[in-house]
């Protein structure tokens, strides 16, 4: 069975600074990853995806993240942070089939001014 | 391109009524996924659809639970008999293809049962 560990519940961090978001999978097969980012009161919007290829990808808003697969981890970061970006964030793995996400418990980001 | 919608977004409701969601999914899209968010967690899979066929249930959805697609457009969600427990967020997403593919999600419902 997939499942996904996020080990941060809480990160606060400084308007300016960098971000870095942990994201552990456990899955079988060839992993098919995701960040998504909720807004209070919102549905989930999808910052990267992670299908094959070049191990480093960009996303929106200035996001990335890398897929390691020696350490079962896809790690989200971003250089810079801006109070907007004060969300929760879910990482998720995908099957083959396309059949469902498997969610992570989310981290919910605090941005200090 | 409109986004999923989801009607109603929000749902108050006193425990032992049924309750019906419906989801509208992206034009053309043929996969349409229900999940369930309780506070503080993750979104955990329901069920999800190929068309108008349900091909899986998570063992989540008791028997008080439905969810059809007619005619492979819209999908509703109904509960039956709802308890306290059911109290949570029901998102719908839709994804344009078989296989791994990115999905789109709605707003979601609120649900609150008192």
């Amino acid at each position: 069975a997939q499942s996904v560990t996020q080990p941060d519940i809480h990160i606060t961090v400084s308007e300016g600074a960098s971000l870095e978001l942990r994201c552990n999978y456990s899955y079988g097969a060839t992993p098919y990853l995701f960040w998504y980012v909720q807004s209070p009161g919102q549905g989930l919007q999808l910052l990267l995806k992670y299908f094959s290829g070049d191990t480093l990808v960009q996303g929106i808003k200035g996001f990335e993240a890398e897929f390691k697969r020696s350490q079962s981890s896809f790690n989200l970061r971003k250089p810079s942070v801006h109070w907007s970006d004060a969300a929760e964030y879910f990482c998720a793995v995908g099957d083959a089939a396309g059949n469902k996400l498997t969610f992570g418990g989310g981290t919910r980001v605090l941005v200090k001014p | 391109d409109t986004g999923v919608s989801q009607d109603p977004r929000h749902k108050i409701t006193k425990r032992g009524q049924n309750v019906t969601f419906r989801c509208d999914p992206i034009s053309e899209h043929n996969r349409l996924y229900w999940y369930r968010q309780t506070l503080g967690q993750g979104p955990e899979f329901l069920t999800y659809f190929q068309n108008e066929a349900q091909l899986e249930k998570s063992r989540l959805l008791s028997d008080r639970f439905s969810a059809e697609r007619p005619k492979g457009s819209f999908s509703t969600l109904e509960i039956q008999r709802t308890e306290q427990g059911d109290s949570a967020m029901y998102l719908c997403a839709s994804s344009p293809r078989t296989g791994p593919d990115t999905q789109y999600f709605g707003p979601g419902t609120r649900l609150t049962v008192l």
